[in-house]
């Protein structure tokens, strides 16, 4: 059974970090895609980031809305894809999912087949 | 930037009733579309990939179609589990916009 664990979130003033982490198991982990995706409260689905599976080298890429800011890096030996934000915004404030891209060879940008129970962040001005 | 519209925002429907959701993409995506159902306090759940692909594990009630730019979400026959947010979701392009949802709520 997959299972994404997401922790991380919490209270942190604007302009601070946070560090977000996804351990992830019931799947090859170092072979799949993982992405971050967020929901403000009361509001829709926003993609946030995404790390490329196997290979030396993941590729990342970025939402334009937090580009510069956060950082996606795994950590394969152990299962598990961090979020690092810095320079955190009001409207950073969301609950944030780890999403598990789903295999699929012919897109670029494939969809999210599991997704954690996500970890709430919030930013105060 | 791509935008996703769905329609209507709120439907009301009673169980049993055949309900449709649209969502369009200001500009044309092939089949490159997604559908999440979510539950209040709940992940998102994938429902249906290229369009009309269902994901394993979906109740067959729920079928997708559309191409291009106007895509459609049929639930044939509405049961109690199935009152939620939907959203759909491009990924043809980089931003992989999601529409803003679709509640549907009890009648």
């Amino acid at each position: 059974e997959v299972q994404l664990l997401e922790s991380g979130g919490g209270l942190v003033q604007a302009g601070g970090s946070l560090r977000l982490s996804c351990e992830a198991s019931g799947f090859t982990f170092n072979t799949d895609a993982m992405n971050w995706v967020r929901q403000a409260p009361g509001k829709g689905l926003e993609w946030v980031s995404v790390i490329s599976g196997s290979g030396t080298h993941s590729n990342t890429d970025y939402a334009d809305s937090v580009r510069g800011r956060f950082t996606i890096f795994r950590d394969n030996s152990k299962n598990t894809v961090f979020l690092q934000m810095n320079s955190l915004r009001a409207e950073d404030t969301a609950i944030y999912y780890c999403a598990k891209a789903r295999a699929d060879s012919s897109t670029w940008y494939p969809p999210f087949d599991y997704w954690g129970q996500g970890t709430l962040v919030t930013v105060s001005s | 930037d791509i935008q996703m519209t769905q329609s209507p925002p709120t439907l009301s429907a009673s169980v049993g009733d055949r309900v449709t959701i649209t969502c369009r993409a200001s500009q044309s995506i092939s089949t490159w579309l997604a559908w999440y159902q979510q539950k209040p306090g709940k992940a998102p759940n994938l429902l249906i990939y290229r369009a009309s692909n269902l994901e394993s594990g979906v109740p067959s009630r729920f079928s997708g179609s559309g191409s291009g730019t106007e895509f459609t979400l049929t639930i044939s026959s509405l049961q109690p589990d199935d009152f939620a947010t939907y959203y759909c979701q491009e990924y043809n392009f980089f931003s992989r916009a999601f529409g803003q949802g679709t509640k549907v709520e009890i009648k």
